[in-house]
């Protein structure tokens, strides 16, 4: 299996443009879980989805952000207009609904804007 | 507002010694994860504690969830270079239908030779 695929791996940009992360999940996992990651903050949940459905957006940040998964294995979390303070490492995770549900993540996406 | 604190945050030690991580909060979770992450990598779960007073042995690290399921602690003995990295606990909360993870602060262990 090639785990969860996040593309790219580093983005960088200048405020005000639009930035567009992207996310292939585990195959046959049910959930889809953004999450934010900077030293200030420590790894925060943005937004996850069950079956292609977004189930609690509770943690994105602003309007800025939105998030959508049109199939089950693709996702994207997109930033506009991007500002400095969303610099930040943006991970992508997916699970399944059993046991414990661990969940499996990606490497990352590093965004810069500068 | 971060939920789960751990102390400490940063830990250099030479290869040989033992280390503790704690990981507290103030609220009851399901059940508590520990992962470890590398540099440029997602977290990799190491164990799920479930039970208040479970104790879970992964070689030599030894994992405790306490008896009220606020806190953990994550014992290494005699660590290894290999043990390098960030880790984090990470609170279990069980909505039904997913489980919502809420992450610690994170301990970073250097360990040389």
């Amino acid at each position: 299996d090639a785990g969860v695929i996040q593309s790219p791996r580093h983005e960088v940009t200048e405020m005000g443009q639009e930035v567009t992360l992207r996310c292939k999940p585990i195959s046959g996992h049910d959930y889809l879980f953004w999450y934010r990651q900077t030293m200030m903050r420590g790894l925060e949940l943005l937004i996850y989805f069950n079956n292609n459905v977004p189930i609690d957006d509770s943690g994105m940040p602003e309007d800025r952000f939105s998030a959508k998964m049109p199939n089950a294995s693709f996702s994207t979390l997109k930033i506009q207009p991007s500002e400095p303070r969303d610099s930040a490492v943006y991970f992508c995770a997916s699970s399944l609904l059993t046991g414990y549900n661990e969940q499996f993540f990606g490497p990352g996406t590093r965004l810069t804007v500068l | 507002t971060q939920l789960l604190e751990q102390s400490p945050q940063f830990l250099s030690i030479q290869e040989g010694e033992n280390l503790t991580v704690y990981c507290n909060s103030s609220s009851v979770f399901s059940s508590l994860q520990w992962y470890r992450q590398e540099p440029g990598e997602g977290p990799v779960l190491l164990v799920t504690v479930v039970t208040g007073g479970e104790v879970k042995k992964l070689k030599r690290l030894t994992f405790q969830f306490g008896d009220a399921r606020k806190d953990s602690s994550l014992h290494i003995t005699a660590a290894q270079p290999g043990d390098t990295g960030l880790y984090l606990c990470a609170g279990v909360r069980n909505t039904g239908t997913a489980s919502k993870l809420t992450f610690g602060t994170g301990t970073r262990l250097q360990v040389t030779l």
